[in-house]
Formats: C-alpha cells, sequence, structure tokens
C-alpha cells in the first residue's frame, strides 16, 4: 500500500519570503501522479500543482514550484514570494497511474497536512 | 466560483433524523466522490462512482447510503448517525476515474454536526 507522509505539521513564513513543504511517499509503483492541494479556511480543497512521475522536469506553476526527487521518493512544494492567501492548510497526495496495474478508480492516498501560517 | 456545488451548507441533526446531502457537477465529469474530513486531517474517501455505478465503498458503515441518479448529481443520505460523524463532508468530481492525471475538483463541503 502507498503512504504518504508530511513531516511538518506547521510551518510559518513572512510575506514574499520563500518556504518549502516536505513531503515524502512510499511506493512499489512505478507509475504514479503527485499532487499538491490547498485548503484554506474557506474549505475548498484546490489544486496547487501536480507532476507526473514518468516526467524529470520539476512542474512549475507561477510562484508555486516542486522539487521532485524520484530515487528518494520526495515530493516537496516550494512557494515563493509569498502572500497573506497562501496561508492554508497543504496536502500532499499520491495516485496510482493507469499502467501501474488493475484500477484505482481515482483514489488518492493523503498526507496529513501542513498547516501553512504567512506572517505579515 | 466554486463549479461543484454542495448543498446544505450546513446542517444539525439529531441522531434519528434521515436527511440528505447533495452534490452537483456540471463539468461533464464522470467520476464523483464522497470524503469524510475532522479538523485539521487529510480527507478521507467514503465512496466513489464511476460513470454512474458505485465504484469504491471504504467499508463505510451502512448508516451512510449513497445514491447517483445521474451523471450531474450525487447524494449521500443519512440516517441514524452517531455523534462521530460529525465532521466536513466534501464531494469531488473528476474527468474519468482512471485518468490519473486528471485533479479532483472539490465541493465546499457541508459541515454536519450530530447532536
Amino acid at each position: 500500500a502507498q503512504t504518504v507522509t508530511q513531516s511538518q505539521p506547521e510551518m510559518s513564513v513572512q510575506e514574499a519570503e520563500t518556504v518549502t513543504l516536505s513531503c515524502t511517499y512510499d511506493t512499489s509503483e512505478s507509475d504514479y501522479y503527485l499532487f499538491w492541494y490547498k485548503q484554506p479556511p474557506s474549505r475548498q480543497m484546490i489544486l496547487v500543482i501536480r507532476q507526473e512521475a514518468y516526467k524529470q522536469q520539476n512542474a512549475t506553476e507561477n510562484r508555486f514550484s516542486v522539487n521532485f526527487q524520484k530515487a528518494a521518493k520526495s515530493f516537496s512544494l516550494k512557494i515563493s514570494d509569498s502572500q497573506l492567501g497562501d496561508a492554508a492548510m497543504y496536502f500532499c497526495a499520491y495516485r496510482r497511474g493507469p499502467n501501474a496495474g488493475g484500477t484505482s478508480y481515482g483514489k488518492l492516498t493523503f498526507g496529513q497536512g501542513t498547516i501553512l501560517t504567512v506572517h505579515p | 466560483d466554486t463549479e461543484v456545488t454542495q448543498t446544505p451548507k450546513h446542517l444539525v441533526m439529531g441522531m434519528t433524523n434521515k436527511k440528505s446531502l447533495k452534490c452537483e457537477q456540471h463539468m461533464g465529469h464522470r467520476a464523483m466522490y464522497w470524503y469524510k474530513q475532522k479538523a485539521k486531517k487529510p480527507p478521507e474517501l467514503m465512496f466513489v462512482y464511476s460513470y454512474e455505478k458505485l465504484s469504491i465503498n471504504e467499508s463505510v458503515p451502512s448508516r451512510f447510503s449513497p445514491e447517483c441518479p445521474n451523471s450531474s448529481l450525487l447524494n449521500l443520505h443519512l440516517h441514524a448517525l452517531q455523534p462521530e460523524d460529525s465532521a466536513l463532508y466534501l464531494c469531488a468530481s473528476s474527468q474519468d476515474a482512471d485518468e490519473a492525471y486528471q485533479p479532483q475538483h472539490f465541493g465546499d463541503g457541508t459541515r454536519l454536526s450530530i447532536l
């Protein structure tokens, strides 16, 4: 079974600074996808960024980028130029790919989450 | 604006009541999901519907009964709930349950309190 570990229950950053959230995962599969979701206090879970395991290039979405280290099974999220609106709980998630055998029916395995506080 | 709409936003019910949660999406997605989320915890998958058929039931107690009347609508019928069932219930949808790259789109959730 796959597991996802976020070792930082809470992190804080000053506005305009950079922060990195850690995520490691354990899997024996070679085909999978990784996601970072953000859940602000308003509750709606929003996709921040995603990464295909077969791609070596790290995904980037504006101020958000990942450091994907497949051999180390690490998938950290870097937020640059932090803004007050980035304050939220961040979840790392794993999803089996279609070539991993069988079907996962879209099942996401989430980490425990990291609460990010942004100080003005 | 959220593309997955959940109603009601808040629900308080007694342990003997029967109520339903509703979820609607008009993105043409063919997979829909129910999650339960406790405070400061990750969502826990309850059910997955793929092409209007129940594909996954994560050993959820029978007091929770899902229903997918059509591809746009997902209901969760509640009966004889327990206090520990108080939580945020999230609905999500995705293009296809087997398209792993496609993200799940979440609704705002229903905050459920059991008295």
